[in-house]
């Protein structure tokens, strides 16, 4: 099918590191991406990592990814009340006709101080 | 520059009237998408405009139909509403289709709510 896969909810503590894990479905997906979402704020595009990268690291951000399990994974270092929101795993479907974003449902983090 | 900007913010209709929303890319920008997002269901792709040309389209019944302006503006439109429309509908724009692999600036939406 088309679903991506994530935990609902992930509560840390302030400072502490988060990992937001994902499990996508097209191994010829090009291009996977973790998107955030405050409330009344619309998405925000955080990082991406393409297809035939196995690590991406970004402050304090760092995309793993593993294209044999399918598993993507975000981890947030530092992590701080402000990084509270839902975060969005999607994949991106191959060129041509059905090119496309697969959304997941969301992981809501909450960050305790 | 100023960032997408949808319009109405919030909307209220009943069932069987139609509604059309709007989105105004960023400056500058050509591609315009369009997802439904619900609880239960996520984020869902709708539409995908680029030079006032439908480029891709997703698995959404025909009451759910769009178009793009010579200046990029884009609208959505659904008619004959059912209580299942209701979501927050979001527009996304970049310079290019291809750009829209590494980069997406996304609105923050029109709550649609029907009654």
């Amino acid at each position: 099918g088309e679903d991506v896969e994530q935990s609902l909810f992930l509560s840390v503590r302030e400072g502490d590191s988060s990992v937001i894990n994902c499990t996508y479905t097209d191994s010829s997906s090009t291009y996977l991406y973790w998107y955030k979402q405050e409330p009344g704020a619309g998405l925000q595009l955080l990082t991406y990592i393409f297809s035939n990268m196995d690590m991406k690291q970004d402050q304090r951000l760092t995309v793993l990814l593993n294209k044999k399990d399918k598993h993507l994974s975000l981890r947030i270092a530092d992590t701080q009340t402000g990084d509270s929101a839902i975060y969005f795993c999607a994949e991106r479907k191959p060129a041509g006709n059905n090119r496309k974003l697969i959304w997941g449902l969301g992981t809501s983090l909450a960050v305790n101080p | 520059k100023a960032g997408v900007t949808q319009t109405p913010r919030y909307l209220i209709k009943t069932r069987g009237q139609q509604v059309t929303l709007s989105c105004s890319p960023i400056s500058g920008h050509r591609s315009v998408s369009w997802y439904q997002q619900t609880p239960g269901q996520g984020l869902q792709f709708l539409f995908e405009y680029f030079s006032e040309t439908q480029r891709n389209k997703g698995n959404f019944p025909g009451r759910f139909s769009g178009r793009q302006f010579s200046n990029s503006r884009s609208e959505m439109n659904v008619s004959t509403l059912e209580l299942g429309d209701s979501a927050l509908y979001l527009c996304a724009s970049s310079s290019s289709l291809t750009a829209f692999n590494t980069e997406a600036f996304f609105g923050q939406g029109t709550r649609l709510t029907v009654v």
